[in-house]
C-alpha cells in the first residue's frame, strides 16, 4: 500500500521569494515515479514536475526543482523567485505499478502574496 | 499537440436525468481514469481502464458506468444521477508502467 503525506496545508510567501512544499510517502514498490500537480483557482490539474525513484538527479523544470531524499522518503517541491500565478493547492502524487491509481497527498494551499 | 479533453466542462443537470461525460485523449495512451475531487474528501477514483475492452472498478464505482470501446475515448455514465454525484470530476491518461498522469481539464457537475 502506499501513502503519501504533506503536512503543510497552507503556506504563504512574499513574491520574488523562494518556497519549499513538504512531501514524504511510503511505498513497497522498488522502482516509483512522485509527481506534483498544481491546481489554480481554475481549478485545472496541471502537473508542475515528476521524479522516477531511480534516477539520483533531482528534477528541474525552470523555476521548480525537487529535492528528493529516496531513503528518507521524502520529495520537497521547492519554487524559486515565486510569482504571482504559483498561488494554487499543491498536491504530491504517486502511482500504483499494478493498476497505476494515484495517491495523493492532502495537499498544500499556497498563497504568494503580492 | 497533446490534449485531454472532456465535454461537458459544465452542466447542471436534474436527478434521474441520465447523462455521459466524454473524455478524448490524443495520446495514444493505454491507461485512461476518472477521479472525482470533492472539499474535503480528496481526489477519489472512480473507475480505470488498463486498455481496450479493460476497465475496473476504483475506489467509488456506485453510480456509475464506463465503456472503453475505442483506445481514445473513455465516457463516463451516469445512469440515474443523484444530488450526491455534484462534484468535480476528471479524466486522467497515462502511459501505464507508473508513468506520468495527464488530467482533462475537469467538468463541474452539479445535480439539483
Amino acid at each position: 500500500a502506499q501513502t503519501v503525506t504533506q503536512s503543510q496545508p497552507e503556506m504563504s510567501v512574499q513574491e520574488a521569494e523562494t518556497v519549499t512544499l513538504s512531501c514524504t510517502y511510503d511505498t513497497s514498490e522498488s522502482n516509483y515515479y512522485l509527481f506534483w500537480y498544481k491546481q489554480p483557482p481554475s481549478r485545472q490539474m496541471i502537473l508542475v514536475i515528476r521524479q522516477e525513484a531511480y534516477k539520483q538527479q533531482n528534477a528541474t523544470e525552470n523555476r521548480f526543482s525537487v529535492n528528493f531524499q529516496k531513503a528518507a522518503k521524502s520529495f520537497s517541491l521547492k519554487i524559486s523567485d515565486s510569482q504571482l500565478g504559483d498561488t494554487a493547492m499543491y498536491f504530491c502524487a504517486s502511482p500504483n505499478f499494478g493498476n497505476e491509481k494515484l495517491t495523493f497527498g492532502t495537499g498544500t494551499r499556497l498563497t504568494i502574496i503580492p | 499537440e497533446a490534449q485531454v479533453t472532456q465535454n461537458p466542462r459544465y452542466l447542471i443537470t436534474v436527478t434521474g436525468k441520465k447523462l455521459t461525460v466524454t473524455c478524448s485523449q490524443n495520446m495514444n495512451h493505454e491507461y485512461m481514469s476518472w477521479y472525482r475531487q470533492d472539499p474535503g474528501l480528496g481526489l477519489r477514483q472512480i473507475y480505470y481502464s488498463m486498455n481496450v475492452e479493460v476497465t475496473d472498478k476504483g475506489d467509488v464505482p456506485e453510480g456509475y458506468k464506463v465503456s472503453r470501446k475505442e483506445k481514445r475515448n473513455f465516457p463516463l455514465i451516469l445512469e440515474s444521477p443523484s444530488p450526491n454525484q455534484t462534484s468535480l470530476y476528471f479524466c486522467l491518461t497515462g502511459g501505464g508502467r507508473g508513468d506520468t498522469q495527464y488530467f482533462g481539464p475537469g467538468t463541474r457537475l452539479t445535480v439539483l
